[in-house]
């Protein structure tokens, strides 16, 4: 099973700043099936980024994935109050794995 | 509008059974996968398991295998998540997501979830 850690575990920030958030794999990612979710409190997860780079339907460019292999980065351009919230990484390309979550709170 | 919506929160005692549900509509049911996934109290994602409700084509994770069972009513668009015997440990909010389409759509991110179903076992 490919473990996925996320870091840093909490990231705190101001609303206009650059987030950069990272994702490693124990493993080789195949052909960058890697997801990133945002999930608000008291809310359903919300689908940001698959294949590692590609934005989901109605995401802001301020969002940007990328990476390959065992490597991969979530960049916030710059934070709005709305983004907020914990990111989950995940893998689907040998069965599914979720990281354990990245908290940006508000500095 | 495609949309999972699934049933309510549950109060059950432990060693009791349920089964909860997920209904899509908006998209032909049958020809995406959906996946079922657990977050505890406070807690991170967990992945459970996926189906196909094309042909209840099944997968579960290690973790969860043998401890709940996933199936589909094609006929009415749902997917179900169910427990023969609760244990206070299962107290957890359960989403269903839509994952890929067809054949090769095990390999994709859940791109739509269901609003979440409380599920509390207590004594």
């Amino acid at each position: 099973e490919i473990v996925l850690t996320q870091s840093p575990g909490t990231l705190s920030l101001s609303p206009g700043e650059r987030a950069t958030l990272s994702c490693r794999a124990s493993q080789s990612v195949s052909s960058s099936y890697l997801a990133w979710y945002q999930q608000k409190p008291g809310q359903a997860p919300r689908l940001l980024i698959y294949g590692a780079s590609s934005r989901a339907t109605g995401i802001p460019d301020r969002f940007s994935g990328s990476g390959s292999g065992t490597d991969f980065t979530l960049t916030i351009s710059r934070l709005e109050p709305e983004d907020f919230a914990v990111y989950y990484c995940q893998q689907y390309g040998s069965s599914l794995t979720f990281g354990p979550g990245t908290k940006v709170d508000i500095k | 509008e495609v949309q999972l919506v699934q049933s309510g929160a549950e109060v059950k005692k432990p060693g009791e059974s349920l089964k909860i549900s997920c209904k899509g509509s908006g998209y032909s049911f049958t020809s995406y996968w959906i996946g079922w996934v657990r977050q505890m109290p406070g807690k991170g994602l967990e992945w459970m398991g996926i189906i196909y409700p094309g042909d209840s084509d099944t997968r579960y994770s290690p973790s969860f295998q043998g401890q709940v069972t996933i199936s589909a009513d094609k006929s009415i668009s749902t997917a179900y998540l169910q427990w023969s015997s609760l244990k206070a440990s299962d107290t957890a909010m359960y989403y269903c997501a839509r994952g890929g389409y067809g054949d090769y759509g095990l390999h994709d991110a859940f791109d739509i979830w269901g609003q979440g179903t409380m599920v509390t076992v207590s004594s």
